[in-house]
């Protein structure tokens, strides 16, 4: 079965703490995405990657950092920079030549 | 004026109701369209692309209107299960995948 996943599902941490969120895709797509989604708000888009060892910040990349270190993957990890972590993290991917992004299921992070 | 607006609703529709949501954006150069569904507490699911020539499938019909710059998208014969927040995603430029403009959603429930 083709498609995006993320781990874990639910993740409680500390505040202060770094905390890493897998993505992982098996579609072959070379873009790849991470936003953020807080409620009554839209999707933000936090980093994106279309290349290998390449990727380029969003609207919202301070606080976070993230790696590419193969196609497949797109880690993000929310460091203790970032004010307000607590949120729904959404990692997507798309081939280059669409707009057309799929998502994975998603980590709800919780910072106590 | 917000790049992407929608009427976040709630609509309430019985089932076998028709039903209506609009989307409008502000940059009359944007190239793509869409319409996802978020079910609660769950990632966006891609639900139709929007062509200049409207597209239909099944009982979902999705235009759009470059003069008014507005895209629509109609539900025929709702059943239960369509109950979910549709969104509205808008991309400036053809191909550009980092810059989705994503709609805070319209949220529907159809009732028995």
């Amino acid at each position: 079965d083709g498609g995006i996943t993320q781990s874990p599902k639910y993740l409680f941490r500390k505040e202060g703490q770094n905390v890493t969120l897998s993505c992982e895709q098996n579609l072959n797509h070379d873009a790849m995405y991470w936003y953020r989604q807080d409620p009554g708000q839209g999707l933000r888009l936090i980093y994106y990657s279309q290349i290998v060892n390449d990727f380029q910040k969003g609207d919202i990349a301070e606080g976070y950092s993230v790696s590419r270190e193969k196609k497949e993957s797109f880690p993000l990890t929310v460091t203790s920079a970032q004010k307000n972590p607590t949120a729904f993290y959404l990692c997507a991917s798309s081939m280059v030549a669409t707009d057309t992004q799929y998502f994975g299921p998603g980590t709800r992070l919780t910072v106590l | 004026r917000k790049e992407v607006e929608q009427d976040p609703g709630p609509f309430n529709v019985p089932e076998g109701a028709t039903v209506a949501f609009n989307c409008t954006y502000s940059n009359s150069a944007s190239q793509s369209f869409f319409w996802y569904r978020q079910d609660c507490r769950k990632e966006p699911k891609l639900l139709m692309s929007v062509y200049s020539s409207g597209n239909e499938d099944g009982r979902f019909t999705a235009q759009l209107n470059r003069a008014s710059q507005y895209i629509s998208l109609l539900i025929r014969d709702s059943k239960l299960s369509d109950s979910a927040t549709y969104l509205c995603v808008v991309s400036p430029n053809a191909g550009n995948n980092r810059k989705l403009i994503w709609g805070l959603g319209t949220s529907l429930a159809v009732n028995p």
